[in-house]
């Protein structure tokens, strides 16, 4: 069946990028996506992309997808005390439901 | 537009009641899918709706738990004789067509003791 993974923790220092990696199985998924949740919240999207895409930049957001790999990151550069979350990576299933990972815990320290 | 809402947003019911949840999704958005996510890991979909019409339901969903949307607007989310193991928050995203970006509410944190 569909599932997708990711590394559970990451420490970053403020200021520097931190990049999150995600896997996942469903090579029909069409769209992937990021999300951040922080505590008592409900999730917030930051960014997707399409599947026959390879890169996609929003700001300090750098998204690379490795198809053939079934590979996806997230980069977010510059680092702030205010990105501390869980960050969330997510496979379209078809053009429908979506398969999230566990989530990724973000920690930067001064 | 607004965002989705959810209500309530905490719900503490003792075992063996029933408890109702509510999504409004955000205006003119005609999907509408609902999540679990309990602690430590990553939301669950359970079902979801195009308009009013409930398209897919996951093997989550037990035949304790029953979702509607009348009029192909807000949704309510309903489990029937709780159990320890429904603890959890209950996600609800909407948008505005299928393939489009899901967009969730802050959801409803359900504890049954």
């Amino acid at each position: 069946g569909e599932d997708v993974e990711q590394s559970l923790f990451l420490s970053v220092r403020e200021g520097d990028s931190s990049v999150i990696n995600c896997t996942y199985t469903d090579s029909s998924s069409t769209y992937l996506y990021w999300y951040k949740q922080e505590p008592g919240a409900g999730l917030q999207l930051l960014t997707y992309i399409f599947s026959n895409m390879d890169m996609k930049q929003d700001q300090r957001l750098t998204v690379l997808l490795n198809k053939k790999d079934k590979h996806l990151s997230l980069r977010i550069a510059d680092t702030q005390t205010g990105d501390s979350a869980i960050y969330f990576c997510a496979s379209a299933v078809g053009y429908n439901k979506l398969i999230f990972g566990a989530g990724t815990r973000l920690a930067v320290h001064p | 537009d607004t965002g989705v809402s959810q209500d309530p947003r905490h719900k503490i019911t003792k075992r063996g009641q029933n408890v109702t949840f509510r999504c409004d999704p955000i205006s003119e958005h005609n999907r509408l899918y609902w999540y679990r996510q309990t602690l430590g890991q990553g939301p669950e979909f359970l079902t979801y709706f195009q308009n009013e019409a409930q398209l897919e339901k996951s093997r989550l969903l037990s035949d304790r738990f029953s979702a509607e949307r009348p009029k192909g607007s807000f949704s309510t989310l309903e489990i029937q004789r709780t159990e320890q193991g429904d603890s959890a928050m209950y996600l609800c995203a909407s948008s505005r067509k299928a393939g489009d970006e899901q967009y969730f509410g802050p959801g409803t944190r359900l504890t049954v003791t």
